[in-house]
């Protein structure tokens, strides 16, 4: 069965204090990972698109990275501003029909 | 500016008595995309069309259905909304099937 399972599903960090998310999945024919953040309210805002393992994007603060079984998401120094719900959502199928994406992680980053 | 608009931002209907969420795009986008999404819960892919070309899920209730009457808009209707229909739908576009979907800011919708 396809699943994509994000972890943790909550996350504290002091600013400035580095950590990781993790998306890992089970699908047959992925197309490409997607990262996106989303605030209260709002709609999701992306962020990166991988379609290979081994490649990285980066942008700000943000450097996400895949491999054959999971992606992570990696925030270095973050700030206040940085806290949001981040969402990972697999494409995948013959027909890129098959989208799913994961529960999230709630990161919460304390001044 | 913004590119995939959502109205309304909130609607309230009563148990049953059918409602239409309305999503527009200025992107020019191929794909457009509904999705259900419940408190602290995934957005749920409920259907797409690329171009006119319509694809349900497959577990998709018959009590949604939609409508793409041009590029431009698309629409979700629920026919007869049940209290557990009570969510944020979001609209998103694509480019193409493989490119990222942007979204909408949502509609929330309650049922009394």
């Amino acid at each position: 069965e396809d699943q994509v399972t994000q972890s943790p599903e909550a996350l504290r960090l002091q600013e400035g204090e580095s950590s990781s998310l993790n998306c890992s999945y089970t699908v047959s024919g992925l197309r490409g990972l997607f990262w996106y953040r989303q605030d209260p309210g709002k709609g999701p805002e992306f962020l990166f698109t991988l379609y290979s393992a081994g490649e990285e994007k980066e942008k700000e603060r943000l450097k996400a990275t895949l491999t054959k079984k999971e992606s992570f998401l990696h925030i270095t120094a973050p700030k206040p501003e940085d806290s949001a719900t981040y969402l990972c959502a697999v494409q995948a199928g013959d027909n890129f029909n098959k989208f799913y994406f994961g529960s999230g992680t709630k990161l919460n980053v304390k001044p | 500016d913004a590119m995939v608009i959502q109205n309304p931002r909130y609607q309230v209907t009563q148990f049953g008595k059918p409602v239409t969420l309305s999503c527009s795009q200025t992107l020019n986008h191929n794909v457009m995309y509904w999705y259900q999404q419940k408190s602290s819960q995934a957005p749920k892919l409920l259907f797409h069309y690329y171009d006119k070309d319509f694809n349900n899920e497959a577990d998709t209730p018959d009590n949604f259905q939609s409508r793409r009457p041009n590029t431009s808009f698309c629409f979700l209707d629920i026919r007869s909304p049940g209290l557990g229909d009570a969510a944020m739908y979001l609209c998103a576009t694509s480019r193409d099937s493989n490119q990222p979907q942007h979204f909408g800011d949502g509609t929330r919708l309650s049922i009394l």
